[in-house]
């Protein structure tokens, strides 16, 4: 079955760190460049990051740039985001999703992983 | 940054009604443009992309169209299963951008 699947949230202090995981299982995951994009409680969809296939070009929203950093492992299939000097504002579901062949669309989703920054 | 414009933010529809949601950017976008639906719980689905291409598997009452800087997505007679929120997403540039989201209620 072709899907994603993220792990890795949780209640964190403000300032803290942690780490997503998202899971790719039923394609060629080192083909496709991925991307987190993420939903604040009562809010909108907001793209946080995206990284190409190889791994060798990274893009960031300037909402997280210099504290958030994607990754990826192809012999894991596992994409990462190191989310570092958390917020109250980075509170939010966050959601791995697979870039479409040429266009930077999103053709597949993750269910999300809850993210909750609060002392 | 391009920002996307939805409108109405909300509405409420019955079932087998024709409904209507657009899209505006503040700059032209050239049909770089992607509904997606999303219900609570669940993987947020692509339904369109390049302004009025169906996703495979993505009902036919789905569709889109537009140009420059208006897109409208419709649903041509609403399915118990329609009802979710509603985002458009412009790819045209890097910095990818989303509406605000339309949610689709049972009236």
């Amino acid at each position: 079955e072709v899907q994603l699947l993220e792990s890795g949230g949780g209640l964190v202090q403000p300032g803290g760190s942690l780490r997503l995981s998202c899971a790719a299982s039923g394609f060629t995951f080192s083909s496709y460049a991925m991307g987190w994009v993420r939903q604040a409680p009562g809010k909108g969809l907001e793209w946080v990051s995206a990284l190409s296939a190889s791994g060798s070009d990274t893009f960031y929203a300037d909402s997280v740039k210099g504290r958030f950093t994607i990754s990826r492992d192809n012999s894991k299939n596992t994409l990462y985001l190191q989310m570092n000097s958390l917020r109250a504002e980075d509170t939010a579901v966050y959601y791995c999703a697979k870039r479409y062949t040429n266009y930077w669309y999103f053709d597949l989703w993750g269910r999300g992983t809850l993210v909750t920054v609060s002392s | 940054d391009i920002q996307m414009t939805q409108s109405p933010s909300s509405l409420s529809a019955s079932v087998g009604d024709r409904v209507t949601i657009t899209c505006r950017a503040s700059q032209g976008i050239y049909n770089s443009l992607a509904w997606y639906q999303h219900k609570p719980g669940k993987a947020p689905k692509l339904l369109l992309y390049a302004a009025s291409k169906l996703e495979s598997g993505v009902p036919s009452r789905f569709s889109g169209s537009g140009s420059g800087t208006d897109y409208t997505l419709t649903i041509s007679s609403l399915q118990p299963e329609d009802f979710a929120t509603y985002y458009c997403q412009q790819y045209y540039t890097i910095v990818w951008t989303f509406g605000q989201g339309t949610k689709v209620e049972i009236k």
